[in-house]
């Protein structure tokens, strides 16, 4: 059971970046995925979720992000995604993908994070 | 917004034990899951609904939640088990506590 994050990196302020999430090991199309943040030095932040196709393929959001960020999934790739948009400063932080397959809004599963950093 | 308290620090010498507590609005109300992050890695999942653990977690680890707190016991702390604790329950979307450096030494 895996989950690999990806597309990190240096973006200017008011920039774009998508993040990619692999799964592995369990049936991804099934599963409520869900994205968690970081920021340096600070505590987890739940970013929002994407419930599985079969239940609406619905997502919410934490009201930071709202209408600058989209959750989304491609069950036939066994993927999660993350579209940022319009990032600030206070985006900076490590991106976790993560997801509750045991019972219900217990992360069990995370991945190794990916670093973003919203600076000119 | 529903909101999340822990200590920020805890320290203890090793083999005592370690109550880290957790404090929301009638949170006993709600299942309480509690996270083990070590410095670069990513959170571990060590009890969900309030007092249960996910196979591979020790038996040191524990956990209740009643009223307005919840707490994650560790009993007979360890030198491994420095590390920062998060709390986490379910309002009307994903919330955590802010999180308890633990220091064993």
């Amino acid at each position: 059971v895996q989950l690999v994050e990806s597309g990190g990196g240096l973006i200017e302020p008011g920039g774009s970046l998508r993040l990619s999430c692999g799964a592995s090991g369990f049936t991804f199309r099934i599963a409520r995925m869900n994205w968690v943040r970081q920021a340096p030095g600070k505590g987890l932040e739940w970013v929002g979720r994407i419930k599985s196709t079969e239940d609406g393929g619905t997502t919410d959001y934490t009201a930071p992000v709202k209408g600058r960020f989209t959750i989304s999934r491609d069950d036939s790739k066994n993927t999660l995604y993350l579209r940022m948009n319009s990032l600030r400063t206070e985006d900076t932080g490590v991106y976790y993908c993560t997801t509750d397959l045991t019972v219900n809004y217990a992360f069990d599963i995370w991945g190794q994070g990916t670093m973003v950093t919203v600076s000119s | 917004s529903y909101e999340l308290t822990q200590p920020p620090s805890l320290s203890v010498s090793p083999g005592q034990t370690a109550g880290i507590t957790c404090s929301g609005h009638r949170l006993g109300e709600r299942d309480v899951s509690w996270y083990q992050q070590k410095p670069g890695q990513s959170p571990v999942l060590v009890i969900y609904e309030d007092s249960k653990r996910p196979s591979g977690i020790p038996e040191r680890f524990s956990g209740s939640n009643s009223g307005n707190t919840a707490t994650l016991t560790i009993s007979g702390a360890q030198a491994m088990d420095e590390a920062d604790y998060y709390c986490q329950a379910w309002d009307s979307s994903v919330v955590f506590g802010g999180g308890t450096k633990l220091t064993v030494l």
